[in-house]
């Protein structure tokens, strides 16, 4: 089954700066959710990367696929206490028309003031 | 974007009875939505994937019998844990599949307390 290793497991940055989280499968990804969890809440939908070499933005946050498509990144500029949270990825099991998503175990972000 | 609730955020039961959630759609029309579960500091569990019309598609290791759910319309799926024990106290989530290629909203989740 296809496993998915967040790194770091938590984070602590201070407001203004930049910061990284990464995601890694054990598997060639066919898709690449990125969420963002207030603790307690439901999954906020950020970004969706399908392709190798694929980057998307939204506001300040990137998410880049690699070439080999088993390496996602999400990255966060001039990072604001708006960003603290639990970040997750997740990966669609199969191709095209799979929705069943597994997680990995997510990226607590905490940003000081 | 599309929204998706769940009813009741929080519940709190006694061992042995029997707990529903729901999980709505409410501006779009959903013929697949997921049952995720997450225990704390863990990530989000697939439990099993509900189909309109049809009966429900679990996970290895999950227990239909005891986890029913029904998916009797295209805007509500209902999760019903069945003779709750406190080992089934756990956050549940539910995801609804929209419109749009690759589109997937997620709920606010229910908070199961068994004691």
């Amino acid at each position: 089954s296809q496993e998915l290793e967040q790194s770091p497991q938590s984070l602590i940055v201070q407001e203004g700066k930049n910061l990284t989280i990464n995601c890694t499968s054990s598997k060639t990804l066919y898709g690449l959710y990125w969420y963002k969890q207030k603790y307690g809440e439901g999954l906020i939908f950020l970004m969706m990367l399908q392709k190798g070499g694929e980057e998307k933005s939204h506001e300040k946050i990137t998410a880049k696929l690699d070439e080999k498509k088993q390496q996602s990144s999400l990255h966060i500029t001039a990072s604001q206490p708006s960003h603290a949270g639990i970040y997750l990825c997740g990966a669609t099991r199969s191709g095209a028309g799979s929705y069943q998503l597994t997680f990995g175990k997510g990226t607590k972000l905490s940003v000081i003031p | 974007g599309a929204v998706v609730s769940q009813h009741p955020s929080r519940v709190i039961c006694k061992s042995g009875t029997s707990v529903k959630i729901e999980c709505r759609s409410l501006d779009f029309q959903a013929t697949t939505m997921f049952w995720y579960r997450q225990f704390p500091k863990q990530s989000l569990m697939l439990m099993a994937t509900s189909n309109e019309g049809s009966k429900a598609t679990y996970e290895q290791g999950v227990e239909k019998d005891k986890f029913l759910i029904n998916h009797a319309s295209l805007t509500l799926s209902t999760l019903t844990v069945t003779s709750a024990h406190p080992e089934d106290s756990s956050f549940y989530i539910c995801s609804a599949v929209g419109q749009g290629p690759y589109e997937q909203y997620f709920g606010p989740g229910t908070r199961l307390t068994v004691t």
